[in-house]
């Protein structure tokens, strides 16, 4: 049974520049959240998607997007890049049962995105 | 709004002796509360979870919390710690919300 997968592992950009991250969740589960942990902190809920659609949303600027795709992956998009989204992105999936959540997330690996 | 507090950035313990990390919320209902590890350059592992029911959960690797409503807390504990146990422990707390986390405590394991 696969876990969540995310991919690349790290990324190094330059500011101003646009950056993708990708996710895969475990099987059977609908639903993917994705989190910012930057150095020495705990990480920070940036949003969700169920339904290829965005369910609930962080305090985290428009720069910020995300897809999800019917076979339930995800994208993270960053857009602009500035110094201080340098972090590690981890992705987080879940099931959602008659609108509710069960809560327990399963999270990847995660990618480490460094932003020069 | 929900907030996690943990009061212990690092923790240093010795092979064998037992652990306790602390972990406060805020929170205006029942919450859901979860403990996660996280190696270095890893991303985080589940250990236990408190959704309702028994104040005192078993979970992976030998770790157990207790949920104390009065205190608003969920510790985390470990009777007998491996070196393979020292990583960044992370609380969270959510409700049918996304999950907010504290800020970590790193636990150091020494002979």
């Amino acid at each position: 049974d696969a876990g969540v997968t995310q991919s690349p592992t790290h990324l190094i950009k330059t500011r101003g520049q646009q950056v993708t991250l990708r996710c895969s969740p475990k099987s059977g589960h609908d639903t993917v959240s994705w989190y910012q942990q930057a150095l020495g902190q705990g990480p920070q809920f940036i949003f969700q998607y169920y339904e290829e659609e965005e369910r609930q949303r962080g305090n985290f600027p428009d720069r910020f997007s995300g897809h999800q795709f019917p076979n339930y992956s995800s994208e993270l998009n960053v857009n602009a890049l500035l110094l201080g989204d340098s972090a590690l992105y981890l992705c987080a999936s879940s099931l959602l049962v008659s609108g509710v959540s069960t809560d327990t997330q399963y999270f990847g690996p995660g990618t480490r995105l460094t932003v020069l | 709004a929900q907030s996690v507090t943990q009061p212990d950035i690092h923790i240093t313990v010795s092979e064998g002796a037992s652990l306790e990390l602390r972990c406060n919320y805020s929170y205006g209902a029942t919450p859901y509360l979860f403990w996660y590890v996280q190696s270095p350059g890893q991303g985080l592992q589940l250990l236990l979870k408190y959704f309702s029911g028994d104040t005192l959960v078993q979970g992976i690797k030998g770790f157990e919390a207790e949920f104390k409503r009065s205190q608003s807390s969920f510790n985390l504990r470990k009777p007998s710690v491996h070196w393979s146990d020292a990583a960044e422990y992370f609380c969270a707390v959510s409700g049918n919300t996304p999950l907010v986390f504290g800020k970590g405590t790193r636990l150091s394991v020494i002979a």
